[in-house]
């Protein structure tokens, strides 16, 4: 049971360039959601899904797309590269039974020059 | 969207002290509200957390208590240690099944 799993974990990118950041589940969970966290701030909700291809934007969604094909998988994607996209990517899954409590990836640090 | 305000930004106290740190919101829609430590360079970690039907919860050292009529919650930190050292996020989530975070608050305990 591996929970959230996020690849990469670190990226560069050049400014323009896209790229897909992964998000996998293992545990059937109905709700993912991803955020971004800046340097010495909060995280800020960015898309979140509710189930198989049902998405929403969160705060902050200008400059990237998701899709939810599979109740697994919560791809995120960069379709052309900012240097205010630079942040640390973090992908949470939670389920209707697992009393709200969420589980988080460990990460994509991203950097965009 | 939700908009939640957490304070202090920074609180620094000594071993053994009590740390006390305080969020607002605004939509009374929220009914989850967790509370999580993230230490340098990894992912935010649950510590404790409280639904809307519950007033206070305590495990250990560490206790939410929740008033909806105020709109505010509140995690309690008693007997700091060290270890304790981080930076702390209130979060809540209004029913969407995805968290709205605080700004964080970095707690240094003083040995």
């Amino acid at each position: 049971n591996a929970g959230v799993t996020q690849t990469p974990k670190f990226q560069v990118l050049k400014t323009g360039q896209s790229m897909t950041l992964q998000c996998a589940q293992d545990m059937n969970h109905e709700y993912m959601s991803w955020y971004r966290q800046d340097p010495g701030m909060g995280l800020r909700l960015i898309h979140y899904s509710v189930g198989a291809g049902i998405t929403d934007q969160g705060e902050v969604p200008n400059g990237y797309n998701v899709s939810r094909s599979t109740t697994e998988d919560f791809p995120l994607r960069l379709l052309s590269a900012a240097p205010s996209q630079t942040s640390v990517y973090f992908c949470a899954s939670t389920g209707l039974g697992s009393h709200y409590g969420y589980t988080f990836g460990s990460g994509t640090r991203l950097t965009v020059v | 969207g939700e908009n939640v305000e957490q304070h202090p930004s920074t609180l620094s106290v000594q071993e053994g002290d009590s740390a006390v740190i305080k969020c607002t919101y605004s939509d009374s829609a929220s009914n989850y509200f967790p509370w999580y430590k993230q230490e340098l360079g990894k992912r935010p970690q649950l510590i404790i957390d409280i639904r809307s039907n519950v007033g206070e919860k305590k495990d250990q050292r560490i206790a939410v208590t929740l008033n909806k009529t105020a709109k505010h919650f509140s995690l309690h930190i008693t007997e700091t240690q060290p270890e304790d050292s981080a930076v702390y996020f209130c979060a809540l989530d209004t029913g969407r099944r995805a968290l709205t975070f605080g700004s964080g608050t970095r707690l240094q305990v003083q040995p």
